[in-house]
């Protein structure tokens, strides 16, 4: 079945870097986009940038756009999210979800990866 | 950015009686392939996201048929015909029309 498994999470301070992952099984990982949304402790949802399934095209939030960059390894079915500059509101449960183009949405959710910006 | 607004934030409901949440786009979902992108997602306490509803109105595999979708344009809803124990939990509404993808701000469903 569509599996999409989030690593990397951790407690990093201001300024820090942290890299995130996502592996995917049970579907063909390079005919789909895939994205991270993240969600910050008690709050609602916020979508944080997209890949292509051939990776050629990318877009992000506007809130992350300079700090972040996602990437993706068809090869090896995983989707990365490198974080940098780390601020203390980028506090959150990270998200990796499949995009379905035909059905315009996020069709299959990860469990989450936490992450904490504190000093 | 197509900012999305849900109400009620929080809906109490007896078992068995009808729920229903609306949600409003700041803009036009209407894509320019003609689709409109529409979709709802619940999350249970504790559990990421699921997909309930896709494109308005279309249930997503293994969604019961007490969950329906409706609407246009800008203004949508969720309807759950008879609310059941499982269905404690926060939805929300999503655009997928445009970059930024956006959500709503979630509206609380608690049994009463």
């Amino acid at each position: 079945q569509v599996q999409v498994v989030e690593s990397g999470g951790g407690v990093v301070q201001p300024g820090g870097s942290l890299r995130l992952s996502c592996a995917a099984s049970g579907f063909i990982f390079s005919s789909y986009g895939m994205h991270w949304v993240r969600q910050a402790p008690g709050k609602g949802l916020e979508w944080v940038a997209v890949i292509w399934p051939d990776g050629g095209t990318i877009y992000y939030a506007g809130s992350v756009e300079g700090r972040f960059t996602i990437s993706r390894d068809n090869s090896k079915n995983t989707l990365q999210l490198q974080m940098n500059s780390l601020r203390a509101e980028d506090t959150a449960m990270y998200y990796c979800a499949r995009g379905e183009h035909n059905r315009g949405t996020f069709d299959s959710w990860g469990q989450g990866t936490q992450v904490t910006v504190s000093s | 950015d197509i900012v999305m607004t849900q109400t009620p934030l929080s809906s109490p409901v007896t078992l068995g009686q009808p729920a229903s949440i609306s949600c409003r786009s700041s803009q036009s979902l209407v894509h320019s392939d003609g689709n409109t992108y529409l979709s709802w997602l619940q999350q249970r306490p504790g559990q990421p996201p699921r997909l309930l509803i896709y494109k308005i109105s279309n249930r997503f595999s293994g969604v019961p048929d007490r969950f329906s979708g409706s609407g246009a344009g800008t203004d949508f809803t969720l309807t759950i015909s008879r609310v059941e124990a499982e269905d404690v939990g926060v939805y929300y509404c999503m655009q997928a029309t445009q970059f930024p993808h956006t959500f709503g701000q979630g509206t609380k469903l608690e049994i009463k």
